[in-house]
């Protein structure tokens, strides 16, 4: 089983809608949770963070689940500019070192 | 402006030629670290430092050197050994649990 995994993909959306990405992971000891965004190309840059709690940040939620081992993104009122890859990014265990989810394709359509 | 480079962008790559890529920041993070992403793969993790004169493997190593002298550099040598070099070379900094990413170098085979 890999560490993280994602479904690649693609998601097709016309402008204006919600959309949502999940993700899981295997190591039950992970303690922190990514989502970065990749254009193609071109390197890898942060969304937002992922909270026990839950976090907002404009039109894009992020939830965690620690008893089924899965993070999600939501994206609402979909944008062109939101096409890009999504990467879910994980903490190895009780390390600080990161894994990467392969990622998955969002493409906004007019 | 705070950030992070690589350079060069594009590197082509002889048989039997070892060849350098340069890391560089300027964010006083204490962590570097590189990364490798082959199309349709996660980024893997070539090396770290988490301080300076110390550097750790991580899950790809082989073919591959690294060295940290100062702070803001992380220089990665892809030597001969390494058969299958071609490949986007992603570097990255943290100052905590999040990683930010240069540009990152492509690298080709001629």
């Amino acid at each position: 089983r890999k560490e993280v995994e994602q479904d690649p993909g693609p998601f097709n959306v016309p402008e204006g809608a919600t959309v949502a990405f999940n993700c899981t992971y295997s190591n039950s000891a992970s303690q922190s949770f990514f989502w970065y965004r990749q254009d193609c190309r071109k390197e890898p840059k942060l969304l937002m963070s992922v909270y026990s709690s839950g976090n907002e940040d404009g039109r894009f939620t992020a939830q965690l689940n620690r008893a089924s081992q899965y993070i999600s993104l939501l994206i609402r009122d979909s944008k062109l500019s939101d096409s890009a890859t999504y990467l879910c990014v994980v903490n190895r265990g009780y390390t600080d070192k990161l894994i990467f989810g392969t990622g998955t394709r969002l493409q906004v359509f007019p | 402006d705070g950030g992070i480079t690589q350079s060069p962008k594009y590197l082509f790559r002889k048989e039997g030629q070892n060849v350098t890529l340069s890391c560089e920041q300027n964010l006083n993070h204490d962590a570097m670290y590189w990364y490798r992403q082959d199309p349709g793969q996660g980024l893997r993790l070539i090396y770290y430092s988490q301080i300076v004169n110390d550097f750790q493997k991580g899950d790809i190593a082989e073919g591959y050197s690294v060295s940290r002298e100062k702070k803001e550099s992380f220089p990665l040598t892809v030597t001969s050994a390494q058969k299958n070099p071609t490949a986007f070379y992603l570097c990255a900094s943290s100052k905590a649990e999040t990683q930010y990413f240069g540009p990152g170098t492509r690298l080709l085979v001629l």
